[in-house]
């Protein structure tokens, strides 16, 4: 594997699931992002992890749970999401945080009924 | 606060045709700027980006962008399009201070249709 990979690709959940988003980058970096893509409206950034801690958390609501075991992986825990949290969720990386660009996965879509 | 305007939500161009895509940000200091291309059920890509230097940056593609301090801009362009350069472009303003050093603020994005 090469780049930054996202798994599940799709995802269908109801509200009362408890489902992970996982996300793993092969390039050696220190710093990772999760995103939400909505229709109609511009990238969400929602958690940045820099060499492992989190360093920022935009005002998300508590039924996203980030993690990040190591600077390789990063995942998303959600549980009791509502059908607005239907989205596409990128996870991107980066060398080090606030520098350079950033390396995003292919996403994962997630539909909640 | 940090912000991106793209005026255009949907350009439709001629295969062959030149392309400009517009980009204005809002930044209190010298910004990092980026371009980065989605194509149907994929992650973004980087076109480009500039953070200081020559004003005129050349891309991957054939794509090229050109920071203007003075208008706040930072357009993207092609002199002839090819039908597989048809996806959804997004500009993007970074910032390296502050409270929100490594964000980066995307605008709504521009869907390019290419016509044969």
């Amino acid at each position: 594997e090469t780049g930054v990979t996202q798994t599940p690709r799709h995802l269908v959940m109801g509200m009362t699931n408890k489902k992970s988003l996982k996300c793993e980058q092969h390039l050696g970096h220190n710093a990772m992002y999760w995103y939400k893509q909505s229709a109609k409206k511009p990238l969400e950034l929602m958690f940045v992890y820099s060499l492992e801690e989190r360093v920022e958390n935009n005002s998300v609501p508590s039924r996203f749970s980030p993690e990040c075991p190591n600077s390789s992986h990063l995942f998303l825990h959600l549980h009791t999401l509502q059908p607005e949290d239907s989205a596409l969720y990128l996870c991107a990386s980066s060398q080090v945080r606030g520098w350079g660009e950033q390396f995003f996965g292919p996403g994962t879509r997630l539909t909640v009924l | 606060a940090q912000s991106v305007t793209q005026p255009d939500i949907h350009i439709t161009v001629s295969e062959g045709a030149s392309l400009e895509l517009r980009c204005n940000y809002s930044y209190g200091a010298t910004p990092y700027l980026f371009w980065y291309v989605q194509s149907p059920g994929q992650g973004l890509q980087l076109l480009l980006k500039y953070f200081s230097g020559d004003t005129l940056v050349q891309g991957i593609k054939g794509f090229e962008a050109e920071f203007k301090r003075s208008q706040s801009s930072f357009n993207l362009r092609k002199p002839s399009v090819h039908w597989s350069d048809a996806a959804e472009y997004f500009c993007a303003v970074g910032s390296a201070g502050g409270t929100s050093y490594g964000k980066l603020t995307f605008g709504q994005g521009t869907i390019l249709t290419v016509h044969p």
